[in-house]
């Protein structure tokens, strides 16, 4: 069974940080691109970040570039999201997505940040 | 950065009836366009990539078209389990970005 579970969500204070997880189960993690994708209350989704397959190569949205740092551990079929200078507009259910042609085929259930005093 | 505008925001069709959803974008993306389903509590769910190729275990009743900038996603006898949102995401040059979904609700 392919699973992506997320973890590491919670609440943090405003310039505070955080380290996402995902650990994927049932599928060959090294040979894909992975993203995080972030979904605020009541909005859209919004890509944030990218990943290549062996971590060569990464992209950021420039909502969040030079603070968010993505990576992944092939070895633990993990992929991370760090966070640091965090505020309010960061607060959203974070995925962890699979990457097959450049569409999102696989989600996790997602993991709650929430960014407030 | 390449926006996507879908139309409508909301859409109310009785079950049994055809729903038709678009989305624009505001450059050329070929065919690189993507649809999602999402129910409340739920992640997004891949219905078609490509603009027009269902993705595995998505009903017949579901269909893409489209290129370029103007796509289409129609459902042809909407199910109970089809009144959710939907997103439609493109893949082409740039950040990968979604539109701002339109609700499909029971009329």
């Amino acid at each position: 069974e392919v699973q992506l579970v997320e973890s590491g969500g919670g609440l943090v204070q405003p310039g505070g940080s955080l380290r996402l997880s995902c650990e994927v189960s049932g599928i060959t993690f090294s040979s894909y691109w992975m993203h995080w994708v972030r979904q605020a209350p009541g909005k859209g989704p919004v890509w944030v970040a990218r990943i290549d397959n062996d971590g060569s190569s990464t992209n950021y949205a420039d909502s969040v570039k030079g603070r968010f740092t993505i990576s992944r551990d092939n070895a633990k079929n993990t992929l991370y999201l760090q966070m640091s200078s965090l505020g309010a507009d960061d607060s959203a259910v974070y995925y962890c997505v699979r990457d097959p042609a450049g569409y999102f085929d696989l989600w996790g259930r997602g993991t709650l940040v929430i960014v407030s005093s | 950065e390449i926006l996507l505008t879908q139309s409508p925001a909301t859409l109310s069709v009785s079950p049994g009836e055809r729903a038709t959803l678009s989305c624009r974008a505001s450059q050329s993306i070929s065919s690189d366009l993507a649809w999602y389903q999402q129910k409340p509590g739920q992640a997004p769910r891949l219905l078609m990539y490509g603009a027009s190729t269902r993705a595995t275990g998505i009903p017949a009743r579901f269909s893409g078209s489209g290129s370029g900038t103007e796509f289409t996603l129609t459902i042809s006898s909407l199910q109970s389990e089809d009144f959710a949102v939907y997103y439609c995401q493109h893949y082409s040059n740039g950040p990968k970005t979604f539109g701002q979904g339109t609700k499909l609700e029971i009329k």
